[in-house]
């Protein structure tokens, strides 16, 4: 079975601070990995996926087969980062998106 | 707009009543997603449609609901009977047949009462 693990629900940091949202993954096989974001009155849409690595609006995640986990992390908090996060995987060739109960993001001043 | 859309955005209805969702996909995928989304959840998936083709259905999808997609465009989701349980946001994505993403509408909240 696969399954995501956000362990916060919660998130709060200052502004110009570091941040890591946690995510660990089960699935027996090489799942594709995505971070999805949601802000404020808006929809949900892609933040980035593993395969691209990529980093999208300062944000990078690197996943660690060996733990099992997709951190996603930025370095310099800035309040527009304020959303809702979620982790998400697919397996191979399998279309459907398994989330992660989601982490709330509050960037303070 | 040409992201996709969904109508109603909200319905509230009657425990025991029958309630029928559409979603728009952007007019280029062929793929088109139904996800359900409780509080404090993260979407969990229902359905999925490769054009007209309904090719997996989770098991949360009860023999209340269902869901065509008639001629590979627009889909509907239906529930018959509905109970307070199905409270929740439904959400549809569509994708192309070359990307992963996948991208959401804005969603429909249904309140049983």
């Amino acid at each position: 079975a696969q399954r995501v693990t956000q362990p916060e629900k919660l998130l709060s940091v200052f502004k110009g601070a570091p941040v890591e949202l946690k995510c660990n993954y089960s699935y027996s096989g090489s799942p594709e990995l995505f971070w999805y974001v949601q802000y404020s009155r808006q929809r949900l849409q892609l933040l980035l996926r593993h395969i691209s690595r990529e980093s999208i609006k300062g944000f990078t995640a690197d996943l660690n087969k060996g733990e099992t986990s997709f951190h996603l992390k930025k370095p310099f908090a800035q309040e527009e980062d304020s959303a809702m996060y979620y982790c998400a995987l697919s397996g191979p060739g399998d279309y459907k998106l398994s989330f992660g109960a989601g982490t709330t993001v509050t960037v303070r001043a | 707009d040409t992201g996709v859309s969904q109508d109603p955005r909200h319905k509230i209805t009657k425990r025991g009543q029958n309630v029928t969702f559409r979603c728009d996909p952007i007019s280029e995928h062929n793929r088109l997603y139904w996800y359900r989304q409780t509080l404090g959840q993260g979407p969990e998936f229902l359905t999925y449609f490769q054009n007209e083709a309904q090719l997996e259905k989770s098991r949360l999808l009860s023999d209340r609901f269902s869901a065509e997609r008639p001629k590979g465009s627009f889909s509907t989701l239906e529930i018959q009977r509905t109970e307070q349980g199905d409270s929740a946001m439904y959400l549809c994505a569509s994708s192309s047949e070359e990307e992963l993403e996948q991208y959401f509408g804005p969603g429909t909240r249904l309140t049983v009462t």
